[in-house]
C-alpha cells in the first residue's frame, strides 16, 4: 500500500485565492482526519470522518474552511478566500475504526502570501 | 517540508547512550496513549501505544510508561541512534472519542 498520499506537497497562493489541499487514505480505512500543523499552535485536529460522513467539525477555524468526502477514497480541505495566517502543514491521516492508530500523509505545505 | 517550530523543548543525547521523553496529557479519563515520531518534511509516524490500563509497553527499543495519578507518559529509547534524531508527541484518545490530542512535542538531538 503507497500509504496515505497527499497532494499538492508544497503551495504557494496569494491571499484571497481559493486553495484546494486533496487526500487518498488507505484502502480499506473507514476514517479520515484532517490536522493542522503550526510552530505556534502544534497539530489541531480540523476535522473527522467516519465511513465518509463528517462527524467533528469543531476544529475548522472559521467558514472560510470546508471539507468533503464524497467517497472512501478520496477527501478534500478547501479554504476560500485564503489568508496569510492560514499558512501551515496540513496533514490528512486515516485509520480502522476500531484499530486505533492513524496513519498519516506527508503532508501539504501551504503558504499565503 | 519543515514541520514544527524553533522553540520545542529540545532533548539531546550522545549517541548509544538511552533516551527518556517525557509528556503530560490533559484528561484524566482518557484512555488509549499513543508516540509518534516525525521527522523533517514527513508526517507523524506511529512508534508504539498503550492503553490506560496498562502501566508500560515495550517495543523494540521502546518503552512507553504511563502514570496515571499525575498524568503522565514518557518514552524511552534504549541505545539512541542518529536516526532516532525527530520530533516526538504523545497523543491522548479522548473519551467516547476518536480523535487524538497531541502534545507540543519534544525534539530530540542525537550527538555522534
Amino acid at each position: 500500500d503507497a500509504g496515505v498520499i497527499q497532494s499538492p506537497r508544497h503551495e504557494v497562493t496569494e491571499m484571497g485565492q481559493e486553495v484546494t489541499l486533496r487526500c487518498k487514505p488507505i484502502s480499506g480505512h473507514n476514517s479520515l482526519f484532517w490536522y493542522r500543523q503550526t510552530m505556534m499552535r502544534g497539530l489541531e485536529l480540523l476535522i473527522y470522518f467516519n465511513n465518509n460522513v463528517p462527524i467533528d467539525d469543531s476544529g475548522m477555524p472559521e467558514d472560510r474552511f470546508s471539507a468533503k468526502m464524497p467517497n472512501a477514497s478520496f477527501s478534500t480541505l478547501k479554504i476560500q478566500p485564503s489568508e496569510p495566517r492560514d499558512s501551515a502543514v496540513y496533514f490528512c491521516a486515516s485509520s480502522l475504526k476500531g484499530n486505533y492508530g492513524y496513519t498519516f500523509g506527508s503532508g501539504t505545505r501551504l503558504t499565503v502570501v | 517540508g519543515e514541520s514544527v517550530g524553533l522553540h520545542l523543548p529540545t532533548l539531546s543525547v550522545q549517541e548509544g547512550d538511552n533516551s527518556i521523553i517525557n509528556c503530560a496529557y490533559s484528561n484524566s479519563a482518557s484512555d488509549y496513549f499513543i508516540w509518534y515520531k516525525q521527522e523533517s518534511g514527513k508526517g507523524p509516524q506511529f512508534i508504539i501505544d498503550i492503553r490506560s490500563n496498562m502501566d508500560k509497553r515495550q517495543g523494540q527499543r521502546v518503552t512507553v510508561l504511563l502514570n496515571k495519578t499525575v498524568k503522565h507518559l514518557s518514552l524511552q529509547i534504549a541505545a539512541t541512534q542518529p536516526g532516532d534524531s525527530a520530533v516526538y508527541f504523545c497523543a491522548e484518545r479522548l473519551p467516547r472519542g476518536q480523535n487524538f490530542v497531541f502534545g507540543p512535542g519534544t525534539r530530540l538531538s542525537v550527538l555522534p
